[in-house]
């Protein structure tokens, strides 16, 4: 299976800032890779797909980079309705596998 | 709208099975793939396996062969996940999804259904 390891786990952010999440795969995925936001007792929520396309109805100041085995998920300006939980997952192979999630939280 | 409508919360003997029900609207039911995955508190998500509500085909993760049957009903646009030989390991929210995919971009889910919590305890 391909192990999906993200950091940090956990970060504090203030409004306003710039927010860098890194998710590295065991093993090359070419762009095949997801982010998604969760938030408390809600569904997972598609914000990147294929590495870098925006979904629909997704803020632009979300973004993704890289591929291979190196990914990011940037928030260029922090707002009060994203402190979330974020969590890649890659689509190159089954079984699907999944990022531990890096929490944002309020500094 | 595209929505996927679970259904409601469950509580489960350790030996018991659960069925857990994924109702489709707002699309063609037979077009797109629905996984399911499931999230025990505070962890991480974990996927089980998917379903082609067309043909009926299925894929499972090994962890869960033998103990997992998805199943479709095309004239409700429902999927089913029903897992068997529960432990209170298997205590989580489990979630159905719709799989998006593009030969050029891989497969993505989108939307997720609401959550199923299903407990085990004795």
């Amino acid at each position: 299976d391909i192990q999906m390891t993200q950091s940090p786990s956990s970060l504090s952010a203030s409004v306003g800032d710039r927010v860098t999440i890194t998710c590295r795969a065991s093993q090359s995925i070419s762009s095949y890779l997801n982010w998604y936001q969760q938030k408390p007792g809600k569904a997972p929520r598609l914000l990147i797909y294929a590495a870098s396309s925006l979904q629909s109805g997704v803020p632009s100041r979300f973004s993704g980079s890289g591929s291979g085995t190196d990914f990011t998920l940037t928030i260029s300006s922090l707002q009060p309705e994203d402190f979330a939980t974020y969590c890649c997952q890659q689509s190159y192979t089954t079984p699907r596998t999944f990022g531990g999630g890096t929490k944002v939280e309020i500094k | 709208q595209v929505q996927l409508a679970q259904s409601g919360a469950e509580v489960k003997k350790p030996g018991a099975s659960v069925k857990v029900s994924c109702k489709a609207s707002g699309y063609t039911f037979t077009s797109y793939d629905i996984n399911w995955v499931r999230q025990a508190t505070g962890q991480g998500l974990e996927w089980m396996g998917w379903i082609n509500p067309n043909s009926g085909n299925t894929g499972y993760a090994q962890k869960f062969q033998g103990r997992v049957t998805m199943t479709r009903d095309t004239s409700i646009s429902t999927v089913y996940m029903e897992l068997s030989s529960l432990t209170s390991d298997d205590t989580a929210v489990y979630y159905c999804a719709r799989c998006a995919e593009q030969r050029r971009f891989g497969s993505w889910f989108d939307p997720w259904g609401q959550g199923t919590l299903v407990t085990v305890s004795s």
